[in-house]
């Protein structure tokens, strides 16, 4: 197995609901990645999860909060989020050749109504 | 200002080769990385290249790096409708765990 999968593929969501993104590799990559990507954008850092603890936070809004369950799995959970917040999630997971190299799942296209 | 710069638009026709070209501004990296994405899907690792190495050649992609002036360079050899897509360049800054992205050049395929 060796690729990034990441589910769903569209969600479309209220302000005032709650939902989360799943993101999953078996290629035993020990730090993943969460990107927020708007349109004709480049995508943009939120968090990134080392041996499953956080490491960095971009100073992300707390209506996004990520989780790491195990070495396979990357959430991001969503709660009241704003119409700015829609965009393309992105997941990665880095390479162990040690050339930093990431891998992307196709992202998750989020709509808030 | 942005950290990796590319030009945002590069119209080919198709048969002829692409060039996209990219600075850089941090020479300490030591990988840099050139990331394909088409409409709706995700980034695609098409190729790296490591800081002490000048050229990498992999089938149709020709990677050249100049060090000195922090310039690297993606050719694509008999350009396809296929190779319609934004190219990312990137480069990895390891002090800081991140790949720093430039804005993406979108290549458009003339027949």
């Amino acid at each position: 197995d060796t690729e990034v999968t990441q589910t769903p593929k569209h969600l479309v969501m209220g302000m005032t609901n709650k939902k989360s993104l799943k993101c999953e590799q078996h290629m035993g990559h020990r730090a993943m990645y969460w990107y927020k990507q708007k349109a004709k954008k480049p995508p943009e850092l939120m968090f990134v999860y080392s041996y499953e603890k956080l490491s960095i936070n971009e100073s992300v809004p707390s209506r996004f909060s990520p989780e790491c369950p195990n070495s396979s799995l990357l959430n991001l959970h969503l709660h009241a989020l704003q119409p700015e917040d829609s965009a393309l999630y992105l997941c990665a997971s880095r390479g162990t050749s040690g050339m930093g190299e990431q891998f992307f799942g196709p992202g998750t296209r989020l709509t808030v109504l | 200002g942005e950290d990796v710069e590319q030009s945002l638009f590069l119209s080919v026709r198709e048969g002829d080769s692409s060039v996209i070209n990219c600075t850089y501004t941090d020479s300490s990296s030591t990988y840099l990385y050139w990331y394909k994405q088409e409409p709706g899907a995700g980034l695609q690792l098409l190729t790296y290249i490591f800081s002490n190495m000048d050229m990498k050649q992999d089938q149709r992609l020709t990677v050249l790096l100049n060090k000195k002036d922090k310039h690297l360079s993606l050719r694509i050899a008999d350009t396809q409708t296929g190779d319609s897509a934004i190219y990312f360049c990137a480069e990895w800054r390891n002090r800081d765990d991140k790949i720093i992205f430039g804005k993406g050049t979108r290549l458009h395929i003339l027949p």
